[in-house]
């Protein structure tokens, strides 16, 4: 099956610094990537859906200036956490998909464990 | 606007024991596709199973199976004679059939335990 990385694992950054998090799709191209959010014991939230070389459409709530979102290859999609604060803190999982995946596939990178201090 | 409804926020079972996980859905779409995930404790989700709304078939793969009942809405998940490994949480997840990458919608989880 195809393999969808993300660096890092997990991070603790100090309140006020900004957090980039990386998706790659290790083997095929990702036309598009989806960025989840999981609270603990939460389910998993839609945060924004990302098309290579086009805007991330955000989901209803999540700042756009806070999250900074970046598809700018068939590979790659950034998250970036600017100004983290507390209520940050959280799992943040990306999921890629290939323009050859009628149905749906959808790939699930192994997550990142953002604690912001 | 699409939902999925997973009542169980948690089950216990001794190993052994089969256990069924219920999922409840809603979609103004004609078309759509189901699907389980599950997530152990490293958080890593694991792929189980899709189904799409024309396939009504019920489907077992081991020691999983799965019920889709299109009249009731609901896709439920079935483990046969639980170990521990299967200790996780489940989630059912909803999205539209587009023909393109289109965005899931998940329940609030299952958690499970099996315990010796």
């Amino acid at each position: 099956g195809a393999v969808v990385s993300q660096h890092p694992s997990r991070v603790i950054c100090k309140s006020g610094t900004s957090v980039k998090i990386e998706c790659r799709s290790l083997d095929f191209q990702a036309t598009t990537m989806f960025w989840y959010r999981q609270f603990p014991k939460k389910s998993l939230m839609l945060m924004a859906t990302s098309n290579e070389g086009s805007k991330a459409t955000y989901e209803q709530g999540v700042e756009k200036d806070k999250f900074l979102i970046n598809h700018a290859s068939l590979t790659l999609s950034t998250l970036t956490v600017t100004s983290a604060h507390p209520e940050d803190s959280s799992f943040y999982i990306c999921s890629a998909s290939g323009s050859g995946s009628p149905y749906n596939e959808q790939f699930f990178g192994p997550g990142t464990r953002l604690t912001v201090l | 606007a699409q939902k999925v409804t997973q009542a169980q926020t948690e089950i216990s079972v001794v190993e052994k024991e089969d256990v069924t996980l219920d999922c409840v859905y809603e979609t103004r779409d004609t078309t759509y596709y189901l699907f389980w995930y599950k997530q152990p404790p490293s958080g890593e989700l694991v792929f189980l199973i899709r189904r799409n709304s024309f396939d009504e078939q019920n489907e077992i793969s081991g020691r999983y199976s799965w019920n889709f009942q299109k009249s009731t809405s609901s896709f439920n998940f079935t483990i046969t004679a639980s170990q521990v490994v299967d200790s996780a949480v489940y989630f059912c997840a909803l999205s539209a059939y587009t023909g393109t990458a289109s965005k899931l919608t998940f329940g609030t989880g299952t958690r499970l335990q099996v315990t010796l």
